[in-house]
């Protein structure tokens, strides 16, 4: 079936560092939406993208839909601690059928 | 917090037996989805209802059903359980029927089959 790579898997960095994860698929997806799960909680959705080329912001946070339609990123400006968590990717195909990524666990250094 | 409730919050059971977890969407949603969180295979998406009517249906197991009834709740009954059963199982709510709607996720039942 239809999978979502996404990398990198997990991240250690500073905080005020920038972030960028992405997430790459052989499949063409018509919806790419981006998550936050905090431990012990359920995702969350940060942010949302409906068209090829689509570059949209939340704050601190930027992603974008890429042209293939077989990709997308998320960038996460000046980290703060709150930023820890797993960050997903998820896409919807042609069928409609929501397909996420193994995620990218965010973790900041002191 | 999300507006969306599931009990129980943890599930302790023995191979071969089942259970049924519950969902309680956001005041006046009428998507219910279900899915499945394990570490090895990630968040899987189980099933949609809309309004009580099956709509979407992922990767579900025929040992797994669904209902959502007229009051908007919903119930993921897992039967037969086996040990790769266990994992977290998280249910969503939208407002409407396209996926594409933001969907709200509630805390999870973590189920452990032992």
């Amino acid at each position: 079936g239809q999978q979502l790579n996404q990398s990198p898997q997990s991240m250690f960095i500073q905080e005020g560092e920038d972030v960028s994860m992405n997430c790459t698929s052989s499949s063409i997806f018509n919806t790419w939406l981006w998550y936050k799960q905090d431990p012990g909680e359920g995702p969350v959705l940060l942010i949302a993208l409906y068209k090829a080329g689509e570059l949209t912001s939340n704050g601190r946070l930027t992603a974008q839909f890429g042209i293939t339609r077989k990709d997308s990123f998320l960038n996460i400006s000046a980290s703060i601690p709150s930023d820890v968590g797993i960050y997903f990717c998820a896409g919807l195909n042609r069928d409609d059928k929501i397909i996420f990524g193994k995620g990218t666990r965010l973790h900041i250094l002191p | 917090d999300s507006g969306v409730t599931q009990t129980p919050k943890h599930l302790i059971t023995a191979t071969g037996q089942r259970v049924t977890l519950r969902c309680s969407p956001r005041s006046g949603d009428l998507s219910v989805y279900w899915y499945q969180q394990s570490l090895d295979q990630g968040l899987q998406f189980l099933i949609q209802y809309y309004n009580g009517e099956e709509r979407a249906k992922g990767n579900i197991l025929e040992r797994f059903s669904a209902q959502q009834f007229p009051d908007l709740h919903s119930e993921l009954n897992l039967s037969s359980l086996e040990l790769g059963d266990s994992a977290l199982y998280f249910c969503a709510s939208s407002v409407d029927g396209p996926p594409t709607d933001t969907q709200y996720f509630g805390p999870g039942t973590r189920l452990t089959v032992l």
